[in-house]
């Protein structure tokens, strides 16, 4: 495969369950993204990992965890999610952490709806 | 901080008829400016990027965006608009963090 995959591509859980996103990049990169786009709401950066440790963290809620294993993969745990979480959680990459100089490659997003 | 407005929410436009997909921005400092375009279940590809070079950047599908700084614009042009462009875009602004507007969606009417 090629590009930026992600799975699953559609999830859905009730508030108690305990999930994963799955993020996978062929690219060679060395920066992994996570956003979340709700309806009717601007993207929103979640999470920045360069060379495999978190550089930013925009306020989000300790029930979304992270994980960066390595510089290929990126996972999004989710748990105690609430109704609101329900959203586009969209992964990407690029070649170093500097937006305006690198371009980021989107994966096609899963689509999460919590009960 | 910096902010970003797209001033219309759905354009529809005629097969072969001009795009004009608005965006405004505010920054305290000069910003790096994107376009991204998303098609239906698909993630966000870059269109084109602004980062203090020309003040008018060219893009891939014939896409183009004029930087003004006087009128803190940064509005995405195409001369004539295809089938295949019917998608959402986003305008980006970036100064310390990226900000995303709220999306135009673009409808192309054969």
């Amino acid at each position: 495969e090629t590009g930026v995959t992600q799975t699953p591509r559609h999830l859905v859980m009730g508030m108690t369950n305990k999930k994963s996103l799955k993020c996978e990049q062929h690219l060679g990169h060395n920066a992994m993204y996570w956003y979340k786009q709700s309806a009717k709401k601007p993207l929103e950066l979640m999470f920045v990992y360069s060379l495999e440790e978190r550089v930013e963290n925009n306020s989000v809620p300790s029930r979304f965890s992270p994980e960066c294993p390595n510089s290929s993969h990126l996972f999004l745990h989710l748990h105690t999610l609430q109704p609101e979480d329900s959203a586009l959680y969209l992964c990407a990459s690029s070649q170093g952490a500097r937006i305006e100089y690198n371009e980021q490659f989107f994966g096609p997003g899963t689509r999460l709806t919590v009960l | 901080a910096q902010s970003v407005t797209q001033l219309d929410s759905h354009v529809s436009v005629s097969e072969g008829t001009p795009v004009l997909l608005r965006c405004n921005y505010s920054s305290s400092y000069s910003p790096s400016l994107f376009w991204y375009v998303q098609h239906p279940n698909k993630g966000l590809q870059l269109l084109l990027k602004y980062t203090s070079a020309a003040t008018l950047v060219k893009g891939i599908n014939g896409f183009e965006a004029e930087f003004k700084k006087s009128e803190t614009s940064f509005h995405l042009t195409k001369p004539s608009a295809h089938m295949s462009d019917a998608a959402e875009y986003f305008c980006v602004v970036k100064v310390n963090d990226m900000r995303f507007g709220a999306g135009t969606r673009l409808t192309v009417k054969p």
